[in-house]
């Protein structure tokens, strides 16, 4: 089944541990990204891959890292997650950048930061 | 500033009506808009993917139109079922920069039985 795919789910965790959250795609598609929803001001794209080895700054980078060695797998990184970091995150992929494609989405991480 | 827009914020209606949920973009320059599903807590399931090519596209009881040219997009909803209840998020994918979805910040659609 074509499917993008998060781990974990659920997280609570303590203010400066740091975390990742996996995502992957099966459906060799090029560009993901990682969005966040919080209440009021929607989904924010935090970052971006156009393919391995490519990434960029969304519109709300600050305080995550990631990395795209493989073309499935995009992980997204809290080195030193803050309170304010506590959010309902999404993966998303899609064939090609710059392509009339449906963008296909993970179920979603709720993080909780203490 | 690439936004989208969309009107109402919440909609309750009773069941078996039809209605139709209102999108509107700044930018005429898309590759396409898709209309997503959100239950509470929950992730997002694609509803209609609409070509900027296209001006319309429909699936089941949902058919979704686009007007770029008036920066406008509509779903509507047939036959309203209280399975239908959840938010419906409008999102584009503008031409350019990193090509990444903007979303709209929902209507959230109640069907009362």
């Amino acid at each position: 089944e074509a499917q993008v795919t998060q781990n974990p789910r659920y997280l609570i965790t303590v203010t400066g541990k740091k975390l990742t959250v996996t995502c992957s795609q099966n459906m060799n598609h090029e560009y993901m990204s990682w969005y966040r929803q919080d209440p009021g001001l929607g989904l924010r794209q935090i970052y971006y891959s156009m393919n391995v080895e490519v990434t960029d700054k969304g519109d709300v980078p600050e305080g995550y890292k990631v990395s795209r060695k493989e073309k499935r797998n995009f992980p997204l990184i809290l080195e030193s997650p803050s309170p304010n970091q506590t959010s309902l995150y999404f993966c998303a992929s899609t064939p090609k950048r710059g392509r009339d494609n449906e963008q296909f989405f993970g179920p979603g991480t709720r993080l909780t930061v203490l | 500033k690439q936004e989208v827009t969309q009107i109402p914020a919440a909609l309750s209606v009773p069941e078996g009506e039809n209605l139709v949920l209102n999108c509107s973009f700044t930018d005429s320059a898309i590759y396409n808009l898709q209309w997503f599903r959100q239950d509470p807590g929950k992730g997002l399931t694609s509803l209609l993917l609409i070509q900027s090519s296209q001006r319309e596209q429909t699936s089941g009881r949902l058919n979704a139109s686009l007007d770029k040219s008036s920066g406008r997009s509509t779903l509507y909803i047939a036959a309203s079922q209280p399975g239908d209840s959840a938010t419906y998020l409008c999102a584009v994918t503008y031409r350019g920069g990193s090509e990444k979805l903007v979303f709209g910040k929902g209507t959230k659609l109640t069907v009362n039985p």
